[in-house]
C-alpha cells in the first residue's frame, strides 16, 4: 500500500484568498477523514466521508470550509476567505470500512496565512 | 463527549531504560484506543490499538500498551528505549458508534544517549 498522499505539502497565501488541498487515500480504503492540527495540540476532527457521502462534520468546520469527495476516491478541502486563525497543518486520513481498523494519516498540508 | 488527557508534556528517558507515556480517557461507550507517533513535519504513524480482549496489546517497533478499565488508562510502554524513539506521541479514543478520533495534546519523548 502506497500510503495517504496530500498535496501541496506547504501553502503560503495572503489573508482573504481561497485555498484548496487535495488528499488521495489508500486505494482500498473507503473512509476518509480531515483533521486540523495547530502547534502544540493534537489533531482535531473536521469531517469524514464514507465513499462519496459526507457523514460527519465538526462545529470547527465553519461556512468558509467545504470538503468534497467526488466518486469516492480523492478528496478536496477548500477554505474560502482565509483568516490568520486558519494557519495550521491539515491532515487527511483513511481507513477500511470497519470500526476496529486504525486511521492512516498522510504527511499533511501546512497552511501559512500572511 | 469523549476526551483524552496526556498529563506529561515531556518525558525524558535514558537510552536502554524502560519508558512509559501516560494516557487517560473518557468515553460514553466502550473505548477504542489508539497510539500514534509523529516525527517533525510528518503525519501521524499508527503504533497500536486496543479494541477488546487482552489488556496488554503489542504494536510496532517494540511498543506495547496496557489497558486499565477501572483507571480509564491506556499507558504506552517500551522495555528499552532507543534514541530513534524520540518523537511526539499521541493517544486517541473513539467510542464504538463514531469514526471521529479524539486526540490528547501529545507527549514529547526525548531519549538521551
Amino acid at each position: 500500500d502506497t500510503g495517504v498522499s496530500q498535496n501541496p505539502r506547504h501553502k503560503i497565501t495572503k489573508r482573504g484568498q481561497n485555498v484548496t488541498f487535495r488528499c488521495d487515500p489508500i486505494s482500498e480504503h473507503n473512509r476518509l477523514y480531515w483533521y486540523r492540527q495547530t502547534l502544540g495540540q493534537g489533531p482535531e476532527f473536521l469531517t469524514y466521508f464514507q465513499n462519496e457521502a459526507q457523514l460527519e462534520k465538526s462545529r470547527l468546520l465553519s461556512d468558509r470550509f467545504s470538503a468534497e469527495r467526488p466518486k469516492g476516491s480523492f478528496s478536496t478541502l477548500e477554505i474560502q476567505r482565509t483568516e490568520q486563525g486558519d494557519s495550521a497543518m491539515y491532515l487527511c486520513a483513511s481507513s477500511r470500512d470497519s470500526t476496529t481498523q486504525p486511521q492512516h494519516f498522510g504527511d499533511g498540508t501546512r497552511l501559512s496565512i500572511l | 463527549a469523549q476526551s483524552v488527557a496526556q498529563p506529561e508534556d515531556q518525558v525524558n528517558v535514558a537510552e536502554g531504560n524502560p519508558l512509559t507515556v501516560k494516557c487517560t480517557y473518557s468515553v460514553s461507550g466502550n473505548p477504542y484506543l489508539f497510539w500514534y507517533v509523529q516525527y517533525p513535519n510528518r503525519g501521524l504513524q499508527f503504533l497500536l490499538k486496543y479494541i477488546t480482549g487482552d489488556n496488554l496489546v503489542k504494536g510496532s517497533y517494540g511498543f506495547e500498551a496496557e489497558f486499565n478499565k477501572s483507571q480509564t488508562s491506556f499507558h504506552l510502554k517500551k522495555p528499552s528505549a532507543l534514541v530513534s524513539d524520540s518523537a511526539l506521541y499521541f493517544c486517541a479514543v473513539r467510542d464504538g458508534g463514531s469514526y471521529q478520533l479524539t486526540f490528547g495534546k501529545g507527549t514529547k519523548l526525548s531519549v538521551i544517549p
